[in-house]
């Protein structure tokens, strides 16, 4: 079972739609979960960052932890075509250096 | 908002050839990472650094791979003789605290010919 799953996509929906991008995870021992979005040829730049299981909600963005069932949430409310992307999520353990990513979605926002 | 850079954005090497890729973290960070992407792969750990020394690696970096942090503020990973197989987006990113938020460059395209 890989450690990080994360479905590629791609994901295409109309403008003003809400998005749900999920992850699921292996290890117990994470507890630090973040999203990224990236953009074509850039790097990863950090949309949320959650510690342990809860809500969090900036903007037009909600990301939801669940450690009981292993999975993670990324909501994004109102979505808008400069919202296209890749999204990744990723997660670590306490104390741990190294982030886990997932595959990433391939997010389009249709006009 | 301060930001990590990396140069350069582009380079092409041929297999055999030593290559160094540069970063210059967020100043006031003190731990500094390398990942890589292969075209179409997931974002894969390669060594975190911290207080002048490896804090931990990945099995993908082998004796092949060294980091250097040669002054106050670039960062460095070197590939002593590339391959093929090396060919990928190499990220640089750093953060304040250890598990705080890892910023990252916009990577360099490495492409072994």
């Amino acid at each position: 079972q890989k450690e990080v799953e994360q479905d590629p996509g791609p994901l295409s929906v109309p403008e003003g739609a809400i998005v749900s991008l999920n992850c699921t995870y292996s290890n117990s021992a994470f507890q630090y979960f973040m999203w990224y979005r990236q953009y074509s040829r850039k790097g990863p730049e950090l949309l949320m960052y959650t510690y342990s299981s809860g809500n969090k909600e900036d903007g037009r963005f909600t990301a939801q932890v669940d450690k009981s069932s292993k999975y993670i949430s990324l909501f994004i409310r109102d979505s808008q075509p400069s919202d296209s992307a890749t999204y990744l999520c990723a997660m670590s353990a306490q104390g741990a250096q190294k982030l886990v990513f997932g595959q990433g979605t391939r997010l389009t926002i249709n006009p | 908002e301060p930001e990590v850079t990396q140069t350069p954005s582009h380079q092409v090497t041929q297999m055999g050839q030593e290559v160094i890729l540069r970063c210059v973290p967020i100043s006031n960070h003190l731990y500094f990472y390398w990942y890589r992407q292969i075209l179409g792969q997931k974002v894969e750990f390669l060594v975190s650094f911290y207080n002048n020394e490896i804090s931990e690696k990945s099995e993908i970096f082998d004796d092949q791979f060294s980091v250097e942090r040669p002054d106050g503020s670039n960062f460095t990973l070197k590939i002593r003789s590339t391959k093929l197989e090396d060919s990928a987006m190499y990220f640089c990113a750093s953060s304040g605290l250890n598990n705080s938020p890892l910023h990252f460059g916009n990577g360099t395209r490495l492409t072994v010919t």
